[in-house]
């Protein structure tokens, strides 16, 4: 499809494992956005990619999130050692330039859960 | 401390009738406002924005109107239809900094009722 893609849509995981979040963003768009949605909340910014550069982490809650975009189109969130307040639906965003004058598209997100 | 609020959680609306929907925000440097419309399971699908130097944007039935002083934006649907029916979030951003990462409220639920 065209659109950013992400998987997978669901996620079920016991406290204390690592998980891995993939996100395809439209093909070549340059800026990629992960964002933190919890229950009843607005989407929450986690971390930004120009390309394969991470310019800005200032979201991520805590060194168990780390992200990465190594080849400049793929991402993947990874949080390790989870816990229950991970717990939400986490959203990719891509941009097809660096302007902020274009917006972002966002994928239907993965919903993770940490029994 | 939330820079951006939506403080109607749920609004309903006739069909055919303008839905109205509100955002205040906090930060007088926001440099551009988008409206997303989000519904169940999927993600967010832009709608509409403004520049912070223009105080209406036009885009069929959907119109932006920006009140800097006042720290207001709202979004107007005319006339409402039943598909308008999902959470709206308003969400404002910055040129510079990150590039351009969003900041949202929690949302608005509307319900266009038949």
């Amino acid at each position: 499809g065209a659109g950013v893609s992400q998987s997978p849509r669901y996620k079920v995981a016991k406290r204390g494992q690592d998980v891995a979040l993939r996100c395809d963003p439209i093909s070549g768009h340059v800026s990629l956005f992960w964002y933190q949605q919890a229950l009843g909340q607005g989407p929450e910014f986690l971390t930004y990619f120009q390309n394969e550069a991470q310019l800005d982490k200032s979201g991520l809650p805590s060194d168990r999130f780390f992200a990465e975009r190594p080849e400049g189109s793929v991402s993947t969130l990874k949080i390790q050692r989870t816990q229950q307040e991970d717990s939400a639906v986490y959203l990719c965003a891509s941009r097809p330039t660096l302007s902020p004058n274009q917006p972002q598209h966002f994928g239907d997100g993965t919903r993770l859960s940490i029994l | 401390d939330q820079q951006v609020k939506q403080n109607s959680p749920s609004l309903s609306v006739q069909e055919g009738r303008i839905s109205i929907l509100n955002c205040d925000y906090t930060n007088s440097m926001f440099d551009y406002f988008l409206w997303y419309k989000k519904y169940p399971a999927e993600g967010p699908t832009f709608l509409i924005s403004i520049s912070s130097i223009k105080d209406k944007n036009e885009d069929g039935r959907f119109t932006v109107f920006l009140n800097k002083s006042a720290k207001h934006l709202s979004l107007h649907i005319v006339p409402s239809q039943p598909g308008d029916s999902a959470v709206y979030f308003c969400a404002a951003g910055f040129y510079g900094g990150s590039q351009g990462n969003l900041i949202f409220g929690k949302g608005t639920k509307l319900s266009v009722k038949p």
